[in-house]
């Protein structure tokens, strides 16, 4: 696609539900990004792939996050057993492959809301 | 541990002004750096990269400049417009690692 796309845009849930975030990259992109923007903490990095593998999971706040890649093209995003310190956008950039020098381009972002 | 640093955290000026937002950070060994604009609601729009081995990129009215030394990055707008109202970040990708590394911001507010 022309750019980096993301589903749903907005995602109101109860505490403690599970949810998934996609992000769809720019085609021909192999490496893909997750961050989280929220209030108290700015943009904060999440996870990376590339390819299918993830290499560093450093930023994963807690086991109840997890991401995968399938097909070295889309992303899923899964929280399970929400939080309300959960509540966030995030986000999903790409780039053309890693070490590159390429710019990342990021997604509109998923607002999450945990009620 | 890389910290990254914008100031001011807000700027209002009058159209047509030049002006200058700064970024500073802790360790100067980066790979590249990367500007980015974000609108309310919207994700990042990449402005500039500037590799380490860069002193300056330009992209039309915009000017990044980087001195990896002493840690530091400046992002020059001439004539600004309204519509380069809008929150700027910039971010590093230190050596031997991928992600980003945000600045705080700086919200921009250019007054027709």
């Amino acid at each position: 696609g022309a750019g980096v796309s993301q589903s749903p845009s907005n995602k109101v849930t109860e505490k403690g539900k599970d949810v998934e975030l996609r992000c769809d990259p720019i085609s021909g992109h192999t490496a893909l990004y997750w961050y989280r923007q929220s209030l108290g903490q700015g943009l904060e990095f999440l996870i990376y792939f590339q390819g299918n593998s993830a290499p560093d999971k450093s930023g994963l706040p807690s086991d109840r996050f997890s991401a995968e890649r399938t097909g070295g093209s889309v992303s899923t995003l899964t929280i399970q057993r929400t939080q309300q310190e959960d509540s966030a956008v995030y986000l999903c950039a790409s780039s053309l492959e890693l070490g590159s020098n390429q710019p990342q381009h990021f997604g509109d972002g998923t607002r999450l809301s945990i009620l | 541990k890389q910290e990254v640093t914008q100031i001011p955290a807000a700027l209002s000026v009058p159209e047509g002004e030049n002006l200058v937002l700064n970024c500073s950070f802790t360790d100067s060994a980066i790979y590249n750096l990367q500007w980015f604009r974000q609108d309310p609601g919207k994700g990042l729009t990449s402005l500039l990269l500037i590799q380490s081995s860069q002193r300056e990129q330009t992209s039309g009215r915009l000017n990044a400049s980087l001195d990896k030394s002493s840690g530091r990055s400046t992002l020059y707008i001439a004539a600004s417009q309204p519509g380069d109202s809008a929150t700027y970040l910039c971010a590093v990708v230190n050596t031997g690692f991928q992600k980003l590394v945000f600045g705080t911001g700086t919200r921009l507010l250019v007054s027709p």
